[in-house]
């Protein structure tokens, strides 16, 4: 079974700054989908980023980018500039395919303080 | 387009008593799926449906939950009895599934759940 780790249960920044999210995974099938979704205090899960295990290019949208290491099983989140609209839990995701199942880590909290 | 519907917004009720939480997929999904979100467990996937067929129900937490899709519009959950530990946000999602695998799952907003 798939399992999705995050080990930073919060953290915080200073707006302007940059800050990494950790996400590492462990799966046996090499064909699958990661991804980071946002939920600020409304609760609605809102998706970040996606990356395609077979794409050895890191994804990037806008000011949030990741870092995906595929033999190490880590898919790290990079928020830059950051805002403090980007306050929410992030969670981490991995797509089973061609199932779509979804496996979630447990979230990070991060605050962005003025 | 609308996006994944679901309802109530929130539920309080107390122990006991029947719960029945409601989902509208996005249209031309072929899949559903229903997670709980607490504080302890974080992000828990339920169950699954692809087209209205219940895939995989590992993630149900015991018989006193059970759900349904009667049409690829509507699908329920319900809680008979239910109890406080049930408490939590329930979310719905749904996804193009195998028509499109580049699609990532949205959720809808959550239901809050309260059993008092």
């Amino acid at each position: 079974a798939q399992t999705v780790t995050q080990s930073q249960p919060e953290m915080s920044v200073q707006e302007a700054e940059t800050v990494t999210l950790s996400c590492t995974y462990d799966t046996s099938e090499n064909n699958y989908y990661l991804f980071w979704y946002k939920q600020p205090p409304s609760r609605q899960m809102i998706l970040v980023i996606r990356q395609e295990a077979y794409k050895q290019q890191n994804a990037t949208e806008n000011r949030f980018s990741v870092n995906f290491q595929k033999a190490a099983k880590s898919f790290s989140l990079k928020i830059s500039d950051s805002q403090l609209g980007d306050t929410a839990m992030y969670f981490c995701a991995f797509m089973k395919l061609p199932t779509g199942m979804m496996r979630f880590g447990a979230g990070t909290r991060l605050t962005v303080k003025p | 387009d609308a996006g994944v519907i679901q309802s109530p917004r929130h539920e309080v009720t107390e122990m006991g008593q029947e719960v029945t939480l409601r989902c509208k997929p996005i249209s031309g999904h072929d899949y559903l799926f229903w997670y709980r979100q607490t504080m302890m467990r974080g992000l828990e996937l339920l169950i699954y449906f692809n087209n209205n067929v219940p895939i995989d129900d590992s993630g149900m937490p015991e018989d006193r939950f059970s759900a349904k899709m009667p049409n690829a519009s509507f699908s329920t959950l319900k809680i008979q009895p239910s109890e406080p530990r049930d408490s939590a946000v329930y979310f719905c999602a749904s996804s193009p599934g195998q028509g499109a695998l580049n699609q990532p799952q949205h959720f809808g907003d959550g239901t809050r759940l309260s059993i008092l």
